[in-house]
């Protein structure tokens, strides 16, 4: 079946400091591929996604390339900030499989 | 904006009792998911629906069972409520396209007793 595996957290880093969240994925087909956020005591939102190979997503300073040569799809962001904390998840969507799944969630905190 | 609303944030309930966890979507979305979400497990799938009346078993179904009147309400049943299924509970919905994402509800929070 479908799998994700992300990069082990927590992470922490001080404000302005460089962050990749690794992530990497085996599926069938063609899937497409999401990073979603969630805040302290909230749900997931959406934070940014791919839907074919190439595919840059973009958002909030966020970026991730889908890379079907290494079935990775590694969240980056120049210089965080303290709001930036909070748990990440990535995802791919399979329609053979007409269900999403989830990595395990990376904890990121950011320090002032 | 889409939203999924789930009934309850917080939710006490004692070892044995039926409990019912309400999920509203207003965008008319065909598929709607049910997680649970733990500590060091990440999102588990419990069940999911890809029409009304119509149910999946996703990876964790055992203790749970699902409804689906209509098209916007998703209802997950604890026939039996454990101390197991103390936990994270989280809604959520999306279209039928591969290239749209899930919207999910706010999370309920349960503790059984």
């Amino acid at each position: 079946g479908d799998s994700v595996t992300q990069m082990e957290g927590p992470v922490t880093l001080s404000e302005e400091a460089f962050l990749t969240i690794n992530c990497t994925y085996t599926a069938t087909g063609y899937p497409s591929l999401f990073w979603y956020v969630q805040y302290p005591g909230e749900g997931l939102q959406l934070l940014l996604k791919a839907t074919k190979a190439d595919d840059k997503g973009s958002n909030k300073g966020f970026e991730a390339t889908y890379r079907k040569e290494t079935t990775s799809f590694h969240l980056e962001k120049g210089s965080v900030q303290v709001s930036d904390s909070a748990v990440y998840f990535c995802a791919l969507f399979n329609t053979n499989a007409g269900k999403s799944t989830f990595g395990d969630g990376t904890t990121l905190t950011v320090k002032p | 904006d889409v939203k999924v609303t789930q009934s309850s944030r917080y939710l006490v309930k004692r070892t044995g009792e039926k409990v019912f966890l309400e999920c509203v979507q207003d965008m008319d979305h065909e598929n709607m998911f049910w997680y649970r979400q733990d500590p060091g497990l990440g999102l588990r799938l419990i069940y999911f629906s890809y029409d009304v009346k119509m149910k999946e078993k996703g990876d964790i179904p055992e203790g749970y069972s699902v409804s689906r009147e209509k098209k916007e309400r998703f209802s997950l049943i604890l026939e039996s409520a454990s101390t197991n299924q103390t936990s994270m509970y989280l809604c959520a919905s999306s279209t039928q396209s591969q290239n749209t994402e899930a919207f999910f509800g706010q999370g309920t929070r349960l503790t059984v007793v």
